[in-house]
């Protein structure tokens, strides 16, 4: 069945740093994909999408890139802030219904 | 603004005792979700519903129930059966392929 992976956290790193947070899936046909963030305590935000192959999605100064040939959504941030402290979930959805399948999450600590 | 509100934020449980977690939409979305999440842990469907009256059950549908009579509502009730309730509970909505809007969340417990 369809499913996502991410890379495990809690990843740390000092203010400023470049961020990846690796994403890859496995799905049967179209899948659109997601970035959502959760600060402590919080629900969940969307943070990006993308819907088609070679999309880029960006929002906040994250991007992340639809590679259908490596399947692939992986987050990036050139400059990371101690505000971006936050757990990342990669998620797709199949396309052919509402659900979302989920990735476990990782969290990102940033020092200052 | 439009929005998911879920009530209350934190809520306590007895022992042997249901209790209803609310979430209402008022995005008009089609779609309405309930998971649950444990500490350091990601996200698990428990019911999903597309459309007024009708609804299935996710992933981890036992000790729960639903029901939604109303498109702004979709209440989650944890019942006695459910033997291991604490968690961060999460309400969402969607129309059809569109990203989910999340609440803000419940946490319950158990007393």
């Amino acid at each position: 069945g369809d499913s996502v992976t991410q890379m495990e956290g809690p990843v740390t790193l000092s203010e400023e740093a470049f961020l990846t947070i690796n994403c890859t899936y496995t799905a049967t046909g179209y899948p659109s994909l997601f970035w959502y963030v959760q600060y402590p305590g919080e629900g969940l935000q969307l943070l990006l999408k993308a819907t088609k192959a070679d999309d880029k999605g960006s929002n906040k100064g994250f991007e992340a890139t639809y590679r259908k040939e490596t399947t692939s959504f992986h987050l990036e941030k050139g400059s990371v802030q101690v505000s971006d402290s936050a757990v990342y979930f990669c998620a797709l959805t199949p396309g052919s219904n509402y659900q979302l399948i989920w990735g476990a999450g990782t969290k990102l600590i940033i020092k200052p | 603004d439009g929005g998911i509100t879920q009530s209350p934020k934190y809520l306590f449980r007895k022992e042997g005792q249901n209790v209803t977690l609310s979430c209402e939409q008022n995005l008009n979305h089609d779609a309405m979700y309930w998971y649950r999440q444990d500490p350091g842990q990601g996200l698990r469907l428990i019911y999903y519903s597309q459309i007024v009256n009708d609804f299935q059950k996710g992933d981890i549908a036992e000790g729960y129930s639903v029901s939604r009579e109303k498109k702004e509502s979709f209440p989650l009730t944890v019942t006695s059966a459910q033997k291991n309730p604490t968690a961060f509970y999460l309400c969402a909505s969607s129309h059809s392929n569109q990203p989910q809007h999340f609440g803000d969340g419940t946490r319950l417990s158990i007393l």
